[in-house]
């Protein structure tokens, strides 16, 4: 498949342990945010979303962290599985708006 | 995959040549966005449409052209394909019920100009 980075953060866990990504995120504007999953040869797949009025949302196996005041987020991942292994975006966007920014996303990689 | 398809899903082109890539959705989406995801650089917006005839410059719009004559199509188009413009294209549609925003992508094309 194709790369879709060759220089970007990597974190390697150890497989069913957890797994915590980061993220920072530029304008201070921003209300709504999202984590994304990119498998090799495939497009980005949407994991989880959190607004702005929250600071936690949990999912299946995933939980977002919002930190509004250091404009952070985290995405955590329980019990980490080999089919997690793959590069994870964050983006950014404003309600109203029509445009989503992107980060440069961290490669995870799980070892089994 | 929210019923998106791109065709080519791969292509080799000379440089200088004209070159169209098709995103075709089928569930009647009002936005649909195209991107560029090179090494190091991540998602990066070439343009986007938000309905039939109303699209926008993203933030590498240069040396590309959309069009959206019909709401399941949006087409982009590099009038002559320099090197630089060798990379992965990514259409995505938006999901806008519910208050919430996100993407949903196509499979990609892999575009090389050689």
């Amino acid at each position: 498949g194709e790369s879709v980075g060759l220089h970007l953060p990597t974190l390697s866990v150890q497989e069913g342990d957890n797994s915590i990504i980061n993220c920072a995120y530029s304008n201070s504007a921003s209300d709504y945010f999202i984590w994304y999953k990119q498998e090799s040869g495939k497009g980005p797949q949407f994991i989880i979303d959190i607004r702005s009025n929250m600071d936690k949302r949990q999912g299946q196996r995933v939980t977002v962290l919002l930190n509004k005041t250091v404009k952070h987020l985290s995405l955590q991942i329980a019990a980490t599985q080999p089919g997690d292994s793959a590069v994870y975006f964050c983006a950014e966007s404003q309600t109203g708006g029509f445009k989503t920014i992107f980060g440069a996303g961290t490669r995870l990689f799980v070892k089994a | 995959d929210a019923g998106i398809t791109q065709s080519p899903r791969h292509k080799v082109t000379e440089t200088g040549t004209p070159v169209t890539l098709r995103c075709h959705q089928t569930e009647n989406h009002r936005y649909m966005y195209w991107y560029r995801q090179d090494p190091g650089h991540g998602l990066r917006l070439i343009h986007y449409s938000y309905g039939v005839k109303d699209t926008d410059k993203g933030e590498v719009s240069d040396g590309y052209s959309v069009s959206r004559s019909k709401t399941e199509d949006f087409l982009l188009t590099l009038e002559s394909a320099t090197s630089s413009q060798t990379s992965v294209y990514f259409c995505a549609i938006r999901s806008g019920t519910g208050g919430t925003y996100e993407q949903y992508f196509g499979p990609g094309t892999r575009l090389t100009v050689t």
